[in-house]
């Protein structure tokens, strides 16, 4: 079957811009949680939905959101993008909610956003 | 705020030698995975441990949970090329299950 699908795979936006990236998770997972990883600060969780609704947040600022969809799908967005934003997005699905993240998560290859 | 400190953050080695990874923490976790990642893909997990103590193995890879679930290891043993990657540890939170990732060890191994 197939895997988390992340698109685009690379995005090049200018400072104060806004961004929207997108997720489609393993059909019959219900849940999506999302991660920034750069060389800096490794992988940072940002938020994690599950049925539509957002379960868990990381430290983020609020110019990062997201949102999931009947369909599971995700997408999150930023808004007046930094230079300090650019990063690998990553989307991970998972049958159950992560709250019992004992099973297994599934990443998708990410979205690498730069920031000029 | 729980942390995990992977060690070391590089690691080049020749084919044939064994090596191993560290992961540690100060904080209870109640399971810890381990991913390994290639350039421009997403991390792909390799092993779950969930109990104080249990030891996995995975062909020449060797995962160990401490007794007191506050670290890990990961040992390769005869490393090939085939093993480069960046290895990362992750502990389930006791917030609400969110993952929280170490800095990763970036392993080469050349032939």
């Amino acid at each position: 079957k197939a895997g988390v699908t992340q698109t685009p795979r690379y995005l090049i936006k200018t400072r104060g811009q806004q961004v929207t990236l997108s997720c489609s998770p393993i059909s019959g997972h219900r849940s999506v949680s999302w991660y920034q990883q750069t060389p800096g600060q490794g992988l940072q969780f940002l938020f994690e939905y599950f049925s539509e609704t957002q379960r868990n947040k990381g430290n983020f600022p609020g110019r990062f959101s997201g949102r999931q969809f009947s369909n599971s799908r995700s997408e999150m967005n930023v808004s007046t993008l930094e230079l300090g934003d650019s990063a690998l997005y990553l989307c991970a699905s998972s049958p159950g909610e992560a709250t019992y993240f004992n099973t297994e998560a599934f990443f998708g290859q990410g979205t690498r956003l730069t920031v000029v | 705020t729980q942390l995990l400190e992977q060690s070391p953050q590089f690691l080049s080695i020749q084919e044939g030698e064994n090596l191993t990874v560290y992961c540690n923490s100060s904080s209870v976790f109640s399971s810890l995975q381990w991913y390994r990642q290639e350039p421009g893909e997403g991390p792909v997990l390799l092993v779950t441990v969930v109990t104080g103590g249990e030891v996995k193995k995975l062909k020449r890879l060797t995962f160990q949970f401490g007794d007191a679930r506050k670290d890990s290891s990961l040992h390769i043993t005869a490393a090939q090329p085939g093993d480069t990657g960046l290895y990362l540890c992750a502990g389930v939170s006791n917030q609400g299950g969110k993952l929280i990732f170490g800095q990763g060890t970036e392993l080469s191994v050349k032939p």
